[in-house]
């Protein structure tokens, strides 16, 4: 077990609503990473938060956004959802800029949102 | 577009065997490199990772870096049907912030 905790499990949704994931990091852990990951793919990297700031975006349209909160949990919203949003959505949390002075910079994952687009 | 290369397999070994796994990557500056396992409908977990050239075990398992040819391996000694699962190559590219780009991964299948 990594201590990456994520909620819900399994979700279904419809076409054109909104969706909110959520994230419990790593205790220690300030840096928290969003991935995509669609059936026979490797995971997508959406966005990562550093210390409640968004530094860093992958090819993902503004529809998704995130929020990252002082005790370092984190947040994906996806608006006007599509068919092809449908996947494992990945949470990640790291040590984060300390990462390289401490020797670890491994993401630690949590367990995912399987995320079901109707 | 910084790249990830894996071959998507399935490979297939005796239980055993020794698997071979590889990667290649597009960008000579890159500093860390991961390798997890996935098992199918789970999250990734991590095996391995290597950050200077040469090799790292762990077990059965070996993590081989050479950055000068841009590609990192995996090699599982005596392959176990547990072991069948799909293997996640991971770069930590160099630039501002920690992103990870991950290939598509390679399935391993052993056969007992």
């Amino acid at each position: 077990e990594t201590g990456v905790t994520q909620s819900p499990t399994h979700l279904i949704k419809t076409r054109g609503q909104q969706v909110t994931l959520r994230c419990s990091s790593q205790s220690g852990h300030n840096t928290v990473s969003w991935y995509q990951q669609a059936l026979g793919q490797g995971p997508q990297f959406i966005f990562q938060y550093y210390r409640e700031e968004e530094n860093g975006r992958g090819n993902f349209p503004p529809r998704f956004s995130g929020l990252q909160f002082p005790n370092y949990s984190s947040e994906l919203n996806v608006n006007a959802l599509e068919l092809d949003d449908s996947a494992l959505y990945l949470c990640a949390s790291s040590l984060g800029q300390g990462a390289r002075l401490a020797g670890d910079e491994t993401q630690y994952f949590g367990p995912g949102t399987r995320l079901l687009v109707l | 577009q910084k790249e990830v290369e894996q071959n998507s397999g399935p490979l297939s070994v005796p239980e055993g065997a020794i698997a071979s796994l590889n990667c290649t990557y597009s960008d000579r500056v890159s500093q860390s490199f991961f390798w997890y396992r996935q098992y199918s409908g789970k999250s990734p977990e991590l095996i391995m990772s290597i950050y200077s050239n040469g090799d790292k075990e762990d077990g059965r398992f070996t993590a081989q870096l050479n950055k000068a040819s841009q590609y990192v391996s995996l090699l599982i000694r005596d392959s176990q049907p547990s072991d069948s699962a799909t293997y996640l190559c991971a770069v930590l590219f160099s630039g501002g912030y920690q992103k990870v780009t991950f290939g598509i991964g390679t399935k391993l299948q052993v056969i007992p």
